[in-house]
């Protein structure tokens, strides 16, 4: 049990255009979701905390005109990243987690982004 | 802050022999420490956290608040062990994580 999905896997796209990526939790209600991005070799970093039917909060340095977060239902978080550009190329990691807090996070297989 | 580091990007030891990652972490409040394990072509999944105490795949970890460590040690590492390693720490109420470096293990035959 406990799976998450991404989609697509992977995705390239032009310079200017917006790319959504979708995480879902398909055997479990997620009342959280989070976003991740991860820099080849690096660690992941955390962009934002997504909450089912309210608005994404997010980190510090992220951009929320830039990446576009929707949490619609308990089992679908969309990330939509707007006017891409070559620097926002990059692994995207979801995760989702039962209940409110201290519970683990399971996690998405990434989404690897491509912006030419 | 909260901070996580994973000194160590790369640990190549032989089958059989003793495995240790480091982690130290830098928070304030009071720390839920995890491990992560990423195998090759997989996704992140949960090792083990501190509070459960248990032990997983011969992998255990004990949080030493003195030195604000979490340290992941195996008696004897198998090749099927290689795959990078994530320490973490859940903050906010249990409600994020930060992540450390990662760590690189090789287990050679």
């Amino acid at each position: 049990g406990a799976v998450v999905s991404q989609h697509p896997s992977r995705v390239i796209c032009k310079s200017g255009t917006s790319v959504k990526i979708e995480c879902r939790s398909l055997d479990f209600q997620a009342t959280t979701m989070f976003w991740y991005r991860q820099f080849p070799k690096k660690s992941l970093m955390l962009m934002a905390t997504s909450n089912e039917g309210s608005k994404a909060t997010y980190e510090q340095g992220v951009e929320k005109d830039k990446f576009l977060i929707n949490h619609a239902s308990l089992t679908l978080s969309t990330l939509t990243v707007t006017s891409a550009h070559p620097e926002d190329s990059s692994f995207y990691i979801c995760s989702a987690r039962h209940g409110t807090g201290g519970e683990t996070q399971y996690f998405g297989p990434g989404t690897r982004l491509l912006v030419l | 802050a909260q901070r996580v580091t994973q000194p160590e990007k790369l640990l190549s030891v032989f089958k059989g022999a003793p495995v240790e990652l480091k982690c130290n972490y830098s928070y304030s409040g009071s720390p839920e420490l995890f491990w992560y394990v990423q195998y090759s072509r997989q996704r992140l999944q949960l090792l083990l956290r501190h509070i459960s105490r248990e032990s997983i795949k011969g992998f255990t970890a004990d949080l030493n608040k003195g030195e604000t460590s979490f340290h992941l040690k195996k008696p004897f590492a198998q090749e099927e062990d290689s795959a990078m390693y994530y320490c973490a720490l859940s903050w906010a109420a249990g409600n994020k994580l930060t992540f450390g470096g990662g760590t690189r293990v090789l287990v050679k035959p």
